[in-house]
């Protein structure tokens, strides 16, 4: 079966600090990878997406950047936080094909001080 | 926003009873799917119902789909307490080629 690890579960960092967030897939060959972001008590908005190694869409500008060494592997990564960076975010995996009937992973609790 | 909004915004109930909640969008949809989270995680995927079905059933949960009205709602029947968690509507929007979320309905079932 698919499972889908993220790490760390919950960061505090400072503003100014550099950021990696790392996400695995394992189950499952050449899947759809994407990272959201939730702000509290709100919906998902879609920050990257990739459907290769290599292959990152980005859907919003801002100081974030992604990154997909390895099939199963996606990094989200920031030189610099900034405090409107908090927030949960979130990875998931769909097929390759279809960005549908995606699976999330656990999640990761970011707060900018 | 572009798609994707539910209400209503928060639902408390009481076991036993039946939740439904809606989902309004904007433009022409390929599937509209629904998903549930749990405080502090990630979501997980329940129904997907595609633009030319108008109904679609799956153990207590019933989802219809109103593509006239843009509108989708989910109905969760004999409510448990387990069933406390937030649900998002997210469209399989046409030209978009991605999904887009909803702010989400907030649930509570009280025992």
């Amino acid at each position: 079966s698919q499972t889908i690890h993220q790490w760390p579960a919950t960061l505090v960092q400072p503003v100014g600090s550099p950021l990696s967030l790392e996400c695995t897939v394992e189950g499952t060959s050449n899947p759809n990878l994407y990272w959201y972001r939730q702000a509290a008590g709100r919906g998902l908005q879609l920050l990257f997406y990739s459907v290769g190694i290599g292959q990152i869409s980005s859907e919003v500008p801002q100081n974030l950047s992604a990154s997909r060494p390895q099939d199963r592997q996606f990094i989200l990564s920031s030189k610099k936080l900034l405090l409107s960076d908090s927030g949960f975010y979130l990875c998931a995996w769909s097929i390759w094909g279809s960005y549908n009937e995606q699976f999330f992973g656990p999640g990761t609790r970011l707060t900018v001080l | 926003s572009q798609q994707g909004e539910e209400d209503p915004q928060a639902l408390s109930i009481q076991e036993g009873e039946n939740a439904t909640m809606n989902c309004s969008y904007k433009t022409s949809i390929n599937n509209l799917q629904w998903y549930r989270q749990n405080s502090g995680r990630g979501l997980v995927h329940l129904i997907l119902i595609r633009s030319n079905e108008r109904e679609k059933h799956s153990g207590r949960l019933r989802v219809t789909l109103d593509t006239s009205k843009k509108s989708s709602s989910l109905l969760i029947t004999a409510s448990r307490a387990a069933d406390t968690a937030s649900y998002f509507c997210a469209t399989d929007a046409q030209g978009y080629n991605k999904l887009i979320f909803g702010a989400g309905t907030r649930l509570a079932v009280h025992p």
